[in-house]
């Protein structure tokens, strides 16, 4: 499987203010995802980030709010704009590749924690 | 919107005891798969059972599947106190993952 990282770790905003979440990729990969895990609850997909074009956004969250960027096949950021104290949540980016059998599992990053204050 | 319900939601037990954590879901799938968490932080693949498999298994996981009922289950034998953590289904219908609302498991010492 591959090797996933996130940037920051946890983070802790002013409301109002903009954090930008990186998650970085050992190998290529085709398919990029980001998520949503609000406290106490389960994962909700934000949108899959697609090299080369605009993301595609899930039912509920808009580009203006987190836009996303996929500029290759190893790379994403997400941007958390305008932050409110309801956006605090884990935030994490998975990846689903073609380098084995299983390319349908997708594998996660460790997360990024947000508190906004 | 959720696909997946899963119950219970929390099971504490004791080391040594199985764990069976289910899974309810509404549309038809491609696969199904289980993920574990740990303390809020990222999510680990365990077991991924296709659509056309009936039942699975990957060391002290057992997996089943019954599309008739939209259902899965996972046990967990022979539990230790390290397989403390959230359990989450998750479907699989295009490329998307539609996570299980999660099953928190205690297993004590």
């Amino acid at each position: 499987s591959a090797v996933i990282s996130q940037k920051p770790s946890r983070d802790i905003c002013q409301r109002g203010t903009s954090l930008t979440i990186q998650c970085q990729v050992d190998s290529q990969v085709t398919m990029m995802f980001w998520y949503r895990q609000q406290p106490g609850q389960s994962l909700t997909l934000i949108a899959t980030a697609n090299q080369g074009s605009e993301a595609t956004y899930e039912s509920g969250f808009v580009i203006d709010k987190f836009p996303i960027s996929r500029p290759n096949l190893t790379f994403s950021t997400l941007t958390v704009s305008n932050m409110s104290p309801e956006d605090s949540s884990i935030y994490l980016c998975s990846v689903e590749g073609a380098w084995t059998d299983l390319q349908e599992t997708q594998y996660f990053g460790p997360g990024t924690r947000l508190l906004v204050l | 919107s959720q696909q997946g319900e899963e119950d219970p939601q929390a099971l504490s037990i004791q080391e040594g005891e199985n764990a069976t954590m289910n899974c309810s879901y509404k549309t038809s799938i491609n696969n199904l798969q289980w993920y574990r968490q740990n303390s809020g932080r990222g999510l680990v693949h365990l077991i991924l059972i296709r659509s056309n498999e009936r039942e699975k298994h990957s060391g002290r996981l057992r997996v089943t599947l019954d599309t008739s009922k939209k259902s899965s289950s996972l046990l967990i034998t022979a539990s230790r106190a390290a397989d403390t953590a959230s359990y989450f289904c998750a479907t699989d219908s295009s490329y998307k993952l539609i996570f299980g609302s999660g099953t928190r498991l205690l297993v004590r010492p």
